[in-house]
C-alpha cells in the first residue's frame, strides 16, 4: 500500500464543535484530494491540493476548509459540525491527476 | 458528481454471467478515465484505466471502451465470479485537469 494515512480513524463529535482530520502521506506526492462517501452519492470531492498552499474547491465545500502547510500533510476543518457531515471522509494522493491515485483507510465521522 | 454520471446503481448477475456499468462525463478536455473497486469496509483501488487517446483496453477478464465524441465509456467485467461483488466507480479528470471526479458509483452483486 502507499504510504497515506489518516487520522482518526474514528471520531464522535458534537453539532457546533470544531473538527479537523489529517492525511499524512509519505509519497511525496503533489496532488491530494478530500471526499466524503455516503450511500448513494458515491465519492464527492470537498477540496483537493495541487501543492504546498495550493488548494481550491470541490464540489461539496459548503463548511469545510483545508490547509496544506508541508507537502506531507493535508488537513481538512469542519468549523462548526453540523449532523450532515456525518460521513465516512476520505483521502486519496496522487503524482500527477492523470494517474493511479493512492486512498488513506478513511476515517468515519460521526456528529451527534 | 454531476460532471460523471454512472448507472446502474446497482446490478445483480449471476455467477458466469457478463456485467457492464456505464459512465458520461461533461468535460470535452478530459482525457483520463479510471475504474476504482471498493470492497466492504475497504479503500478504494484502481482495477483498470483508459486515456482519450485509445478506445479500448483490456486486463484479464475486465475490459473499459472509451467513446470520445459521445463523452462515455464503460467497464466490462466477464465471467463474473462472487469476489467481483463490490462497488464500481468511474472517474474522469475535469477543470483544467486537476480534479480527480468520481461518479455515484454501482454496486455490483455476483450471485454463486
Amino acid at each position: 500500500d502507499a504510504g497515506i494515512t489518516q487520522s482518526p480513524r474514528h471520531k464522535v463529535t458534537e453539532t457546533g464543535t470544531p473538527v479537523t482530520l489529517r492525511c499524512h502521506q509519505t509519497e511525496n506526492h503533489r496532488y491530494m484530494y478530500w471526499y466524503r462517501q455516503d450511500p448513494g452519492h458515491g465519492l464527492r470531492l470537498i477540496h483537493y491540493s495541487y501543492g504546498v498552499k495550493d488548494t481550491d474547491k470541490g464540489e461539496v465545500s459548503d463548511g469545510y476548509s483545508v490547509s496544506r502547510s508541508k507537502t506531507e500533510d493535508f488537513l481538512l476543518t469542519l468549523e462548526s459540525a453540523t449532523s450532515s457531515q456525518t460521513s465516512v471522509y476520505f483521502c486519496a494522493i496522487t503524482d500527477r491527476p492523470n494517474t493511479e491515485a493512492f486512498f488513506g483507510q478513511g476515517t468515519r465521522l460521526t456528529v451527534v | 458528481g454531476e460532471n460523471v454520471e454512472q448507472h446502474p446503481s446497482t446490478l445483480s448477475v449471476q455467477e458466469g454471467d457478463s456485467a457492464v456499468i456505464k459512465c458520461t462525463y461533461s468535460d470535452s478536455a478530459s482525457n483520463y478515465f479510471p475504474w476504482y473497486k471498493q470492497e466492504l469496509g475497504k479503500r478504494p483501488q484502481l482495477i483498470i484505466d483508459i486515456r482519450s487517446n485509445v478506445g479500448e483496453k483490456k486486463d484479464q477478464r475486465i475490459a473499459v471502451t472509451l467513446n470520445k465524441t459521445a463523452k462515455h465509456f464503460s467497464l466490462h467485467i466477464t465471467e463474473t465470479q462472487p469476489e467481483d461483488s463490490a462497488v464500481y466507480f468511474c472517474a474522469a479528470i475535469i477543470n483544467a485537469g486537476n480534479m480527480l471526479t468520481f461518479g455515484g458509483g454501482t454496486r455490483l452483486m455476483v450471485k454463486p
